[in-house]
């Protein structure tokens, strides 16, 4: 069962509306991550934040916004889509690494964006 | 300029026979290595993971090799299975050493491994 959770799975949206994608997490995890990922590509970070009230922007710059106002909840806006932002979205969350045991981040199962 | 690559976009293998995916890096701070599991429509799912002070970790079928000098890390499977077939993401970070957004993973573009049965 998901520990964390993206909505919508797939979206097909015309150019210039406002969505928000969706992420929760369930973990209590501080650490909450976007991907932007386009096929045979990397993982790009878009966002991430620390904490609540923490944002930050990741490698790879991107018209979308986050907010973090609950630990849980790590939701990605984008104003006016575009083309362009046709893409698959991934949210991630992480706890602290331990030293000794294993460590990696558990993602959702994604957004798949399509903006005509 | 990419920090973590996988030259290799896809891979086949036949089923019972090792499967070697392979990643290498080019930013020395980086001290923790992970490798993720990818079926389609689907998240990643965290697979092994290796810290530098290591140059080898096992679990199950799953080996991932460090090679610190070279700057290259490889994941072995071994026997591959159909159910193996899916993209294999290489990461990388300096977190165990640096910490805050060095801590950030950063991932390669994926190998594509098909096991044939």
């Amino acid at each position: 069962e998901a520990d964390i959770y993206q909505t919508p799975r797939y979206l097909v949206i015309g150019t210039g509306k406002k969505i928000t994608l969706e992420c929760s997490q369930t973990m209590g995890h501080d650490k909450m991550y976007w991907y932007q990922q386009d096929p045979g590509m990397e993982l790009h970070l878009i966002h991430y934040s620390y904490g609540v009230n923490s944002t930050e922007k990741g490698d790879l710059s991107s018209e979308s916004t986050v907010s973090r106002i609950r630990t849980e909840h790590f939701p990605l806006t984008l104003e006016s889509a575009r083309p362009s932002h046709t893409s698959q979205y991934l949210c991630a969350s992480s706890d602290e690494i331990r030293v000794g045991m294993d460590y990696g981040y558990t993602f959702g199962s994604g957004t798949r964006l399509t903006v005509v | 300029d990419q920090q973590v690559k996988q030259n290799s976009p896809s891979l086949s293998v036949q089923e019972g026979r090792i499967s070697i995916l392979n990643c290498d890096y080019t930013n020395s701070m980086f001290d923790y290595f992970l490798w993720y599991k990818k079926y389609p429509a689907e998240g990643p799912t965290f697979l092994i993971s290796i810290s530098s002070i290591k140059d080898k970790n096992e679990d199950g079928r799953f080996t991932v090799f460090l090679n610190k000098s070279a700057k290259h890390l490889s994941l072995h499977i071994v026997p591959s299975q159909p159910g193996d077939s899916a993209v294999y993401f290489c990461a990388a970070s300096a977190r165990l050493n640096y910490g805050g957004s060095q801590g950030n993973l950063i991932f390669g573009k994926g190998t594509k491994l098909s096991v044939k049965p």
